[in-house]
């Protein structure tokens, strides 16, 4: 049964840090994985999926980068602003057909002006 | 906006009423999924439709009942619930569930309170 761990459960960080979000999961046969942004009391936004063919994907400060043979993901967050504060998720889809994403728990981020 | 809308937002019912939760998607998406998230568990994957037909139901109890009636609806109908049903009812859809065009697209939830 595919699990998903996240790492670290909660961080803070002065503005302009670079950061770093890590997911884990325990079988590596995936379709893809995506990492999502969720606003407290709301629903989730995408940002960025990865194909288990592909090594990163980019979207403007964010940088997400996939191991799959050791089971791994990295969201990286450049220069971090206030803006940035919500909780991330991981998540990924087995590649059994019929199985649909599997969450990890997320990680808080907090980022102080 | 998402596209995906959710109504009502909050929910508070007692153990003994039925009630039922809304989702509509306007992105002309094939599948929707509804998922569950408690206060102290990751997001679990409850139901997924696919062309207005369930393809998963992930060991949901039977007081959950799906409905799909197009592809732009789904319900989710409550009857009997227990205190421990109290969570954060999210909608999902995608354009379709194979093909790497499998961004799901989230509603902002029903948060529900059973007393």
């Amino acid at each position: 049964k595919q699990e998903v761990t996240q790492i670290p459960a909660a961080l803070s960080v002065p503005e302009g840090e670079n950061l770093v979000l890590n997911c884990s999961f325990t079988d590596s046969a995936i379709y893809n994985l995506q990492w999502f942004r969720q606003d407290p009391g709301k629903g989730l936004t995408s940002l960025l999926l990865i194909q288990s063919s592909q090594r990163e994907q980019t979207s403007g400060r964010l940088n997400a980068s996939l191991d799959k043979s050791s089971g791994r993901s990295t969201l990286y967050i450049a220069a971090s602003q206030p803006g940035d504060s919500a909780t991330y998720l991981c998540a990924v889809r087995p590649d059994n057909y019929g199985q649909n994403f599997v969450f990890g728990p997320g990680t808080r981020l907090s980022v102080l002006p | 906006e998402t596209g995906v809308t959710q109504t009502p937002r909050h929910l508070v019912m007692g153990m003994t009423n039925k009630k039922s939760l809304k989702c509509e998607q306007h992105l002309g998406h094939n599948a929707m999924y509804w998922y569950k998230q408690s206060a102290k568990k990751p997001l679990e994957l409850m139901f997924v439709y696919s062309l207005e037909e369930r393809v998963e139901n992930n060991s949901v109890p039977s007081r959950f009942s799906p409905e799909c009636p197009n592809s732009s609806h789904l319900f989710l109908h409550l009857h009997t619930l227990q205190p421990e049903d109290s969570a954060l009812y999210l909608c999902a859809s995608s354009q379709d569930l194979t093909g790497g065009r499998e961004t799901q697209y989230f509603g902002p939830g029903t948060r529900l309170l059973v007393l």
